[in-house]
């Protein structure tokens, strides 16, 4: 099976600034890579599908890149709210694997 | 609006069994691929299962195969997941969510979970 690994495994940012988490699979997956927001005590929100796809209704400050297996979240300029962990999935074939997050804190 | 609701969740003893639901509604459930994730407490999720639209396609994850099953019915808009030989690192709580549109596998819709408490 395909292992997908996330970093850094945490980090803390200081509002405003531009925060890069990087999601690597194991063996190459395409563009076939979401990524999800996880607030505390609430469900897992999709941000990015198609590696680069914005969902609708996520502000632009999200973005995604990456093709093969090596991808990146970007936040281009960190607010308050985006307080949360950061899920990678694969979804190229089964097993639709998540990646272990990354938790994004302000500084 | 899509509408996710699962049920069923409760404490259960190692080696038993459980079935959980999801009732959705706000979209036409028999297009939808659809999913259980699992998240236990302090962790990220974990995918466990998904079936079709028509119900003919499954996939487990590893960890469950065999022992746990997936079904739905279209006629009551209802997705299952039958539990058996549970183990305490089974103890989750069981999201349904809701494939996109084309069936690629990224999941653009969560309900709020049933927590699955497995001890004895």
């Amino acid at each position: 099976d395909i292992q997908m690994t996330q970093s850094p495994s945490s980090l803390s940012a200081s509002v405003g600034d531009r925060v890069t988490i990087t999601c690597r699979a194991s063996q190459g997956i395409t563009n076939y890579l979401a990524w999800y927001q996880q607030k505390s005590g609430k469900v897992p929100q999709l941000l990015i599908y198609d590696a680069s796809t914005l969902q609708p209704g996520v502000p632009s400050r999200f973005s995604g890149s990456g093709s093969g297996t090596d991808f990146t979240l970007t936040i281009s300029s960190l607010h308050p709210e985006d307080v949360a962990t950061y899920y990678c999935q694969k979804y190229n074939s089964d097993p639709f694997t998540f990646g272990p997050g990354t938790k994004v804190n302000i500084k | 609006e899509v509408h996710l609701l699962e049920s069923g969740g409760t404490l259960v003893q190692p080696g038993g069994s459980l079935r959980v639901s999801c009732a959705a509604s706000g979209f036409t459930f028999s297009s939808y691929a659809m999913s259980w994730v699992r998240q236990a407490p302090g962790q990220g999720p974990e995918w466990v299962s998904v079936i079709s639209g028509r119900g003919d396609t499954t996939y487990y994850a590893g960890s469950v195969k065999g022992r746990f099953t997936i079904s739905r019915d279209n006629s009551k808009n209802t997705l299952y997941l039958q539990m058996n030989s549970l183990r305490a690192e089974d103890t989750a709580v069981y999201y349904c969510a809701k494939w996109d549109y084309n069936g690629l596998g990224y999941i653009d819709d969560w309900g709020h979970g049933t927590l699955v408490t497995v001890s004895a």
